[in-house]
């Protein structure tokens, strides 16, 4: 069974620049989550997604982040413009329903470093 | 706000030591899961614990859930290099939104 699908796993860009990462979740999960991960921190949730609809966008930076899902399927998040504080690994997550038991399954993450 | 601490955040041990990693919130959450993750990787599930004062076992990992369901321990007995990692405690709320803590980097030393 194929995994979470993320790209590009490393991006660099200078502040103000835009930048956008893809994730495919895992065949027939109706979840996704975008984290982001400061070194040397744990994932923080920026979204959730049941299907194509969004379940919890509070700590999601509305004003320069923004993230879709339109065929509940594959996902972007999208930056623009980026301050330097946004580096940091952005990882795509994915589970069956979303129910609090269940396993998310993560994607190996975008290395996002910004200039 | 919901919070959780690890403690420590760093730790060298030699191969063979045992070592307790401590998850702490004074919030309750529906689950508490534990995860590990390698350099470039995203984190790996090792054990979700759900009954208050439940206690499970991964060959050498033994995990504990508080008996008020705020905090957990992770127990690893005669570690071995292969250990080394990044453990993240995380809990769960009933929409399936996890809460991180900060996370332990482990280094086992041959």
């Amino acid at each position: 069974e194929a995994g979470v699908a993320q790209s590009p796993r490393y991006k660099i860009i200078e502040k103000r620049q835009s930048v956008a990462f893809w994730c495919n979740p895992i065949s027939g999960h109706a979840t996704l989550y975008w984290y982001q991960q400061i070194l040397g921190q744990g994932p923080k949730l920026l979204i959730q997604f049941q299907n194509n609809g969004v379940v919890d966008d509070s700590q999601l930076p509305k004003d320069r982040f923004s993230a879709e899902r339109l065929k509940g399927v594959d996902s972007t998040l999208k930056i623009q413009p980026a301050k330097l504080e946004d580096s940091a690994v952005y990882l795509c997550a994915s589970s069956l329903d979303g129910r609090g038991q269940e396993t998310q399954y993560f994607g190996p993450g975008t290395r996002l470093l910004v200039l | 706000t919901q919070l959780l601490e690890q403690s420590p955040q760093f730790l060298s041990i030699q191969e063979g030591e045992n070592l307790t990693v401590y998850c702490n919130s004074s919030s309750v959450f529906s689950s508490l899961q534990w995860y590990r993750q390698e350099p470039g990787e995203g984190p790996v599930l090792l054990v979700t614990v759900v009954t208050g004062g439940e206690v499970k076992k991964l060959k050498r990992l033994t995990f504990q859930f508080g008996d008020a369901r705020k905090d957990s321990s992770l127990h690893i007995t005669a570690a071995q290099p292969g250990d080394t990692g990044l453990y993240l405690c995380a809990g769960a709320s009933n929409t399936g939104k996890l809460i991180f803590g900060q996370g332990t980097t482990l280094q086992v030393k041959p």
